[in-house]
């Protein structure tokens, strides 16, 4: 089984409707992140969290929300999607001897029509 | 300004010959930097990390760091085509330990 899990794995919707992106993690992990990627954009942080306590906006947050519910699991929501959020979203998690080494979920393709 | 910023090529590059993928940062105070490969359709990995400035090797695989000129490189001698993939440097910030920013990436191809 993956370390670094996320459901679903490919998603189309439709403008307005609500979505969430979960991503659950075995790796014990205590930071967890949300990045897009579009392409020529490489990864763009959306949030990242410490812990369940601890929440922060990255670089591209407007329109997204998240919940840390546990340390293993981390929820992406968009509460109204729209078509440019049409996107690959990547969830990751570190917390290894390596400050900074990112563990990668496979992917959430989006898209929303 | 970006906070990092890459070349997005793509870089073409003969079979056995040097690849050189730059990077650049705004952030000063930057302490740690990474390069991940991805392959198309697949999850980012990572290749090299380096800390300090100088050169750091694994493999045919060099990093080098200057950090009074902020910018990071990634050398790849001997390059295979199945070096062939987008590389996207990631830079931890100093404002926040966790925060891990990357650039667009640069997509290298190598032919044959």
């Amino acid at each position: 089984d993956a370390d670094v899990t996320q459901t679903p794995r490919n998603r189309i919707t439709k403008t307005g409707k609500r979505i969430m992106l979960e991503c659950s993690q075995t790796k014990g992990h205590d930071r967890m992140y949300w990045y897009r990627q579009d392409p020529g954009l490489g990864l763009r942080l959306i949030y990242y969290s410490f812990d369940v306590k601890d929440i922060n906006k990255g670089e591209i947050s407007d329109g997204y929300s998240v919940s840390r519910q546990a340390q293993a699991k981390f929820s992406l929501s968009l509460e109204s999607a729209i078509p440019n959020q049409t996107a690959l979203y990547f969830c990751a998690t570190s917390g290894g001897v390596r400050t900074g080494e990112l563990f990668f979920g496979e992917g959430s393709r989006l898209t929303v029509l | 300004q970006k906070e990092v910023e890459q070349n997005s090529g793509p870089l073409s590059v003969p079979e056995g010959a040097i690849a050189s993928l730059n990077c650049t940062y705004s952030d000063r105070g930057s302490q740690s930097f990474f390069w991940y490969r991805q392959y198309s359709g697949k999850s980012p990995e990572l290749i090299m990390f380096i800390y300090s400035n100088g050169d750091k090797e694994d493999g045919r695989f060099t990093a080098q760091l200057n950090k009074a000129s902020q910018y990071v490189s990634l050398l790849i001698r001997d390059s295979q085509p199945s070096d062939s993939a987008t590389y996207l440097c990631a830079v931890n910030l100093l404002s926040s330990a966790s925060k891990i920013i990357f650039g667009s990436g640069t997509r290298l191809s190598i032919r044959p």
